[in-house]
């Protein structure tokens, strides 16, 4: 079991739609992430909030739209999403974003969403 | 390309050998870290070696990191079938950036 929770699993959507995937951590940590990972790829950094405030959004097309209401969990908002999209959603959490070292992240097991 | 390159891209063992991974990196770091992920699932941290640090060790686990020729090796010994899995590298930003290597998929045979 990982400590880091996310729902749904699985998730069809199709272009027009609007969904939510969601991610809770009870660790303490003040630092979340969303990564996207495509099959046989490496994680790619979507957005990380520190302090429940965004400090970092590489550049993430605004179809998806994050949000984190409180220090345990993070939201990721999805609407108008492309094929293309179709890909392993990951949530992280860590300690803090801080000056010097990183904290290891600890991740859920993703949601695997598929856009029609 | 992208910060952080692993090889070999797959690797196939027998259980009871060891198998060796390598990373290499662009721009100075912090830290480098290195995770595994089981097939479907999320990635678990394994290892953490500072900037500072030359040799780490884990249980079966020994990360190696030379920043003069910015690289880190995984040196898993006594592999296991329960071992197969990808393995990344991730170095960090001071601005809490993780930037992920293209992982080695390690298949260990029983």
């Amino acid at each position: 079991d990982t400590e880091v929770t996310q729902t749904p699993k699985h998730l069809v959507m199709g272009m027009t739609n609007k969904k939510s995937l969601k991610c809770e951590q009870h660790m303490g940590h003040r630092a979340m992430y969303w990564y996207k990972q495509k099959a046989k790829k490496p994680p790619e950094l979507m957005f990380v909030y520190s302090y429940e405030k965004l400090s970092i959004n590489e550049s993430v097309p605004s179809r998806f739209s994050p949000e984190c209401p409180n220090s345990s969990l993070l939201n990721l908002h999805l609407h108008a999403l492309q094929p293309e999209d179709s890909a392993l959603y990951l949530c992280a959490s860590s300690q803090t974003v801080v000056r010097g070292p990183n904290q290891p992240q600890h991740f859920g097991d993703g949601t695997r969403l598929s856009i029609l | 390309s992208q910060q952080g390159e692993e090889d070999p891209q797959a690797l196939s063992i027998q259980e009871g050998e060891n198998a060796t991974m390598n990373c290499s990196y662009k721009t100075s770091i912090n830290n480098l870290q290195w995770y595994r992920q089981n097939s479907g699932r999320g990635l678990v941290h394994l290892i953490l070696i500072r900037s500072n640090e030359r040799e780490k060790h884990s249980g079966r686990l020994r990360v190696t990191l030379d920043t003069s020729k910015k690289s880190s090796s995984l040196l898993i010994t006594a592999s296991r079938a329960a071992d197969t899995a990808s393995y990344f590298c991730a170095t960090a930003s001071n601005a809490g950036k993780s930037t992920f290597g293209d992982g080695t998929t390690l298949t260990v045979k029983p």
